[in-house]
C-alpha cells in the first residue's frame, strides 16, 4: 500500500528565514510520481511540482527547491527566504503509474511571520 | 483558460438527505476526480471519471456515488447523509491520458456542513 508521511505538523518561521518542509513516502511500485501542493487559507489546491521515480534530479523554481532521493524515500521541499505570503498548508501526494489516484500527506503548516 | 469550477461553494444540509455537487474541468481535460478533506482523515480520493467511466474508486461506502457527462462535467452525490460527512470536497481535472499519470488541478471546493 501506498503511504505519505508528512512528520511536521506544524513549522513556524520568521520572515527570510529559509525552510524545508519533510515529505517521506511508501511504495512498492517503481514507476510513480511525487507532487507537492499548497493550500492557502481559500481552500483551493494549488499544484507545485510533480516528479516521476525516474528523475531523481534536483528541481529549483526561484525561492523553491526540491529534493527527491530515491535512496531515503524522501521528496523534501526548500523555501528559500520565506515570505508571509508562503503561509499555507502544503502537502505532499503521491501517485501510482497508470492512474490519478492521489494519496496524500497530513499536510504541513506553514506560518511565516513578518 | 479558465480554472476548475465547482458549485456550490457552500452547502448546509440535515442528517438523511442526500445532496449533488457539481465540477467543470478545465477546458480540454477528461478525467476528473474528487477528494474528501477532512480534519479528522485529511485528504482522501473519492473516485476519478475518465470519458464518463469511472476509472478508479477510494475506499468509500456506497452512499458516495458520481458520474461523467459527456462534456467533461461531473456530478458527485452523497445519499442519505451523516454528521460525519461535513467536509471540503474537492474536485480536479486533468488532461485524461489513457495510461499515464497526469497532474491534477483542484478547483475551490464545496464545502458541506451537515447538521
Amino acid at each position: 500500500a501506498q503511504k505519505v508521511t508528512q512528520a511536521q505538523t506544524e513549522i513556524s518561521v520568521v520572515e527570510k528565514e529559509d525552510v524545508t518542509l519533510d515529505c517521506v513516502y511508501e511504495t512498492r511500485d517503481t514507476t510513480y510520481y511525487l507532487f507537492w501542493y499548497k493550500q492557502p487559507p481559500s481552500g483551493e489546491l494549488v499544484f507545485l511540482i510533480r516528479r516521476n521515480s525516474f528523475d531523481e534530479q534536483n528541481e529549483i523554481s526561484g525561492r523553491y527547491s526540491w529534493n527527491f532521493q530515491k535512496s531515503t524515500s524522501s521528496f523534501n521541499f526548500t523555501i528559500t527566504a520565506s515570505q508571509v505570503v508562503d503561509s499555507a498548508v502544503y502537502f505532499c501526494a503521491l501517485s501510482e503509474a497508470n492512474g490519478n489516484k492521489l494519496v496524500f500527506g497530513a499536510g504541513t503548516i506553514l506560518r511565516v511571520k513578518s | 483558460k479558465a480554472g476548475v469550477t465547482q458549485t456550490p461553494r457552500y452547502l448546509i444540509k440535515t442528517r438523511g438527505q442526500q445532496v449533488t455537487l457539481s465540477c467543470s474541468p478545465i477546458s480540454g481535460h477528461r478525467s476528473v476526480s474528487w477528494y474528501q478533506q477532512t480534519p479528522g482523515q485529511g485528504l482522501q480520493f473519492l473516485f476519478e471519471y475518465f470519458s464518463e467511466t469511472q476509472r478508479n474508486k477510494g475506499n468509500f461506502p456506497g452512499r458516495f456515488s458520481g458520474r461523467q457527462f459527456s462534456n467533461s462535467r461531473s456530478e458527485m452525490n452523497v445519499s442519505t447523509l451523516e454528521l460525519g460527512d461535513s467536509a471540503l470536497y474537492l474536485c480536479a481535472s486533468s488532461l485524461g491520458t489513457s495510461s499515464s499519470t497526469d497532474t491534477q488541478y483542484f478547483g475551490p471546493g464545496t464545502r458541506l456542513t451537515v447538521l
